[in-house]
């Protein structure tokens, strides 16, 4: 089944405690990005990734860090979580080139929602 | 910088009966993407439908379907014969056509309730 996976599903953690949340796709897609999803401020991208080893900032960058050492793999770093990085984040994949038809849409994981105390 | 705006935070429509959620868009580009996610209680985002800007034929995927007004800059989404499991969160998206990142920028959401 194709599908973007993101492990783990709900995290409770403390300021200050490096955490990873992974995402993984199973659909060769060469694009990847993060989202956040707040209460008022709708879905903002923080990372994205147009293939391996080429990453670059979205809109929100501040206090996180991604790699995309496999074309399948692209995982969100926060080396100091802060309580306004409490959120609901989504990883997201796509074909990326757009050329075949549908290539351009986005396929979401279930999201991960995180509480940083 | 594109903007999405969808102006009703919340709607209603009661079970069988059709109703319409609206989006509009600013850009200055002539080429791009639009989509209608929806987030149910789950939260996942799930692709409603999605409309390519330089076709003219209005996108349809079974009972949803789209009335895309491209001069307009507007991109409403149309549901029929609505169902309990349509209640969810409904965002608009726009995705440019260019450049290296395909970012998707979401409007606020539409919060629509289906009554039986």
């Amino acid at each position: 089944e194709a599908q973007v996976t993101q492990n783990p599903r709900y995290l409770i953690t403390v300021t200050g405690k490096k955490l990873t949340v992974t995402c993984s796709q199973n659909m060769n897609h060469e694009y990847m990005s993060w989202y956040r999803q707040d209460p008022g401020l709708g879905l903002r991208q923080i990372y994205y990734s147009m293939n391996v080893e080429v990453t670059d900032k979205g809109d929100v960058p501040e206090g996180y860090k991604v790699s995309r050492k496999e074309k399948r793999n692209f995982p969100l770093i926060l080396e100091s979580p802060s309580p306004n990085q409490t959120s609901l984040y989504f990883c997201a994949s796509s074909l990326g080139r757009g050329l075949a038809s549908g290539g351009e849409t986005q396929y979401f994981g279930p999201g991960t929602r995180l509480l940083v105390l | 910088a594109q903007t999405v705006t969808q102006s009703q935070p919340e709607m209603s429509v009661q079970e069988a009966e059709t109703v319409t959620l609206s989006c509009t868009y600013d850009t200055s580009e002539s080429d791009y993407y639009l989509f209608w996610y929806k987030q149910p209680p789950s939260r996942q985002m799930i692709l409603v439908i999605r409309q390519e800007a330089y076709k003219q034929q209005n996108a349809t995927e079974n009972r949803f379907s789209v009335n895309f007004q491209k001069a307009a800059k507007s991109f409403s989404l149309k549901i029929s014969d609505s169902q309990l499991g349509d209640a969810a969160m409904y965002f608009c998206a726009y995705r440019t056509s260019f450049g290296s990142n395909y970012k998707l920028t979401f409007g606020k959401g539409t919060l629509l309730t289906v009554n039986p």
